[in-house]
């Protein structure tokens, strides 16, 4: 139990183009869900926190306009990557939190985007 | 602000041997804390979780112990396998329980056969 999934595995885009990732969790119900990116050979740095049925948080420096996140049921969440540039070039990855267990967060195998 | 450090960065071992991978952590009003695995180009699996109330956890060839009060978690690896090679992460999670996970930059384990 308690998978995670996220789609595309790997998307490559135009500059200016807008690519959406998706999250879900398979065989449970999250309440919460993470989104974290990844620069080669660094650490996870968490972008937001989406919560079903509400505005998602978001960490400070990132822009909540550009990365558009949205928790519509409590096993789907999805970022959206708005023009995007070269620089969002990242490993993107979330993870899911049960609505009811022991705070462990379960995480998806990422999505790869290269913007050219 | 939490900040959590791994040592070392990378370490290279021969196939049988037993290793430990460090972690520290400034603040010790910790909730818990999660050790996982992560595989070149993939997401990552947690091996471990240990709450604050809890010393250690084992799972198989794994065990994870947390001291607080000196900030400090260990991952023990028994009987190193080459499938064992990946980088290892740990993360702490603040007091409170909605607070973020603070991930370390990890150690990338190589286990030659």
């Amino acid at each position: 139990g308690a998978v995670v999934s996220q789609h595309p595995s790997r998307v490559i885009c135009k500059s200016g183009t807008s690519v959406k990732i998706e999250c879900r969790s398979l065989d449970f119900q999250a309440t919460t869900m993470f989104w974290y990116r990844q620069f080669p050979k660094q650490s996870l740095m968490l972008m937001a926190t989406s919560n079903e049925g509400s505005k998602a948080t978001y960490e400070q420096g990132v822009e909540k306009d550009k990365f558009l996140i949205n928790h519509a049921s409590l096993t789907l969440s999805t970022l959206t990557v708005t023009s995007a540039h070269p620089e969002d070039s990242s490993f993107y990855i979330c993870s899911a939190e049960r609505t009811s267990g022991t705070d462990e967060q379960f995480f998806g195998p990422g999505t790869r985007l290269t913007v050219l | 602000k939490q900040e959590v450090t791994q040592i070392p960065a990378a370490l290279s071992v021969p196939e049988g041997e037993n290793l430990v991978l460090n972690c520290s952590f400034t603040d010790s009003a910790i909730y818990n804390l999660q050790w996982f695995r992560q595989d070149p180009g993939k997401g990552l699996t947690s091996l471990l979780l240990i709450q604050s109330s809890q010393r250690e956890q084992t799972s198989g060839r794994l065990n994870a112990s947390l001291d607080k009060s000196s900030g400090r978690s260990t991952l023990y690896i028994a009987a190193s396998q080459p499938g064992d090679s990946a980088t290892y992460l740990c993360a702490g999670r603040a007091q409170g329980g909605s607070e973020k996970l603070v991930f370390g930059k990890g150690t990338k384990l190589t286990v030659n056969p």
